[in-house]
């Protein structure tokens, strides 16, 4: 499989509790993209890396959101003591680089719900 | 600002009959990228087209065909002789011409009824 995948898919956690979730772009992707979907809404833009520099944040990524790229392949994005309203599905997309290829794909999401 | 509405919430059509999806766009950037992307259950966004502001030229790919029109800032996405299998959430999107953040619409949820 050669696409974007995400672990975990689901994750249940308590309030207050950190969780981490990891994203491995399609290979050779350079650019790497969060974003977070609420229920019967579009996905909304978190952050982006342009291979491990995280170049864009959004208003919507509070102190409690962390984003890593480290080696310019994989990325993890962490919350840190979860609220309700962080219950979403986040999503990571990937994006060949040159200015030709605009389209980001998609990888299946990590579905989060905190208690 | 960018903005994109796709007012339409949900549609429901019966197999073989055509169905088109709204999308209007709002942008100051005088060079920006369409897209829309298709969200089954299982959901995974696929990406189905990209245009860019230059390009007004229609497309059409198999039964899926897309209206760009600049002078009324949209992008609609017409499917004919709908299938089961076309029933999905379909999305919008736009961005700038960095092509980084995009700007999705809330979405219009298609239910094809055999």
């Amino acid at each position: 499989d050669t696409g974007v995948s995400q672990n975990p898919r689901h994750k249940i956690t308590k309030r207050g509790q950190n969780v981490t979730f990891r994203c491995d772009p399609i290979s050779e992707h350079n650019r790497l993209y969060w974003y977070r979907q609420t229920l019967g809404q579009g996905p909304e833009f978190l952050t982006y890396f342009q291979n491990e520099a995280q170049l864009e944040k959004s208003r919507l990524l509070s102190d409690r959101f962390s984003a890593e790229r480290p080696k310019g392949s994989f990325s993890t994005l962490e919350i840190q003591r979860t609220e309700q309203g962080d219950s979403a599905m986040y999503l990571c997309a990937s994006r060949a680089p040159g200015q030709g290829h605009n389209e980001q794909f998609f990888g299946p999401g990590t579905r989060l719900t905190v208690l | 600002a960018q903005k994109v509405t796709q007012a339409q919430t949900e549609i429901s059509v019966v197999e073989k009959e055509d169905v088109t999806l709204d999308c209007v766009y709002e942008t100051r950037d005088t060079t920006y990228y369409l897209f829309w992307y298709k969200q089954p259950p299982s959901g995974e966004l696929v990406f189905l087209i990209r245009r860019n502001s230059f390009d007004e030229q229609n497309e059409i790919s198999g039964r899926y065909s897309w209206n760009f029109q600049k002078s009324t800032s949209s992008f609609n996405f017409t499917i004919t002789a709908s299938q089961v299998v076309d029933s999905a959430v379909y999305f919008c999107a736009l961005s700038g011409i960095t092509g980084n953040q995009f700007y999705f619409g809330t979405g219009t949820s298609l239910t094809v009824i055999p």
